[in-house]
C-alpha cells in the first residue's frame, strides 16, 4: 500500500461550487501534512499545513482525522484559478501522493 | 533570487548516456529532497539528505541512480546508462525542519530530462 493516496479526478465544478479532496495515509506516526498545489508544468507550492487542530485559510479549510487516516481539503466559493493539482504529502518524509486534478469551469 | 535552483532545466541525452543534474537549495535549509514526477503522476520521492548525510532512498530507485551532497549544501544526481523510461521531470526540494518536522518545503523548477 502507497504511504499516500489520492484520488487523482479530475474533479469538474462550477464556478462557485464547495469541492471536497481526500488523501489516506498508511503510516499511523505521520503527525501532520502539507497541502501543496502544483498549476500545469510548474514546480508544487505550498498551499497550508495540516496538524491536528486544522487549518482554514480564507476559502480553504483543511482537516486531519487521525482515527481514519486521512485528510481532507475543502475549497469553498471556487474560482476558475483554483484549476490546478492538488498534491497531499506528509511532514516527516516529504512523501506525496497522485494529486488530485481540480478543473473550474465558468 | 533566494530559492532553490536547478540546473539544467532541460535535458536531452541519447539513450545509454550518463547525465548529471545540480540542485542548490535554499542556504540555510538542512534537508534535501529528490522526486521524479512524469505527467499526471505526483512527486515520486526518490531520496534525500541531512546535510551531507543520505538518510533514504527509494527501493524503486535503480543502482544506476546516485545521489551525492558532499558539503552538505548543493546537491548532484547522476543517471548512469539512461534509458528511455528515465525521460521525466527531476524536482529538488529543500527545507528546514524544526522539532524533527518539516514546517514548508521548497521545490526548484526541476530539470526535465528527455531520452531518446
Amino acid at each position: 500500500r502507497k504511504e499516500v493516496e489520492q484520488d487523482p479526478g479530475p474533479f469538474n465544478v462550477p464556478e462557485g461550487a464547495t469541492v471536497a479532496f481526500n488523501c489516506t495515509y498508511s503510516n499511523s506516526a505521520s503527525q501532520s501534512f502539507f497541502w501543496y498545489r502544483q498549476d500545469c508544468r510548474k514546480e508544487p507550492k505550498l498551499l497550508m499545513s495540516v496538524y491536528s487542530s486544522g487549518n482554514e485559510d480564507g476559502r480553504f479549510t483543511a482537516q486531519l482525522n487521525r482515527a481514519s487516516q486521512y485528510i481532507s481539503l475543502l475549497i469553498r466559493d471556487s474560482k476558475l484559478s483554483d484549476s490546478a493539482t492538488y498534491l497531499c504529502g506528509n511532514t516527516d518524509k516529504l512523501i506525496f501522493g497522485t494529486g488530485t486534478r481540480l478543473q473550474v469551469f465558468p | 533570487d533566494t530559492g532553490v535552483s536547478q540546473d539544467p532545466r532541460h535535458k536531452i541525452t541519447k539513450r545509454g548516456q550518463n547525465v548529471t543534474f545540480r540542485c542548490d537549495p535554499i542556504s540555510e535549509h538542512n534537508r534535501l529532497y529528490w522526486y521524479r514526477q512524469t505527467l499526471g503522476q505526483g512527486p515520486e520521492f526518490l531520496t534525500y539528505f541531512q546535510n551531507e548525510a543520505q538518510l533514504e532512498k527509494s527501493r524503486l530507485l535503480s543502482d544506476r541512480f546516485s545521489a551525492e551532497r558532499p558539503k552538505g549544501s548543493f546537491s548532484t544526481l547522476e543517471i548512469q546508462r539512461t534509458e528511455q523510461g528515465d525521460s521525466a521531470m527531476y524536482l529538488c526540494a529543500s527545507s528546514l525542519p524544526r522539532g524533527g518536522l518539516n514546517t514548508e518545503a521548497f521545490f526548484g523548477q526541476g530539470t526535465r530530462l528527455t531520452v531518446v
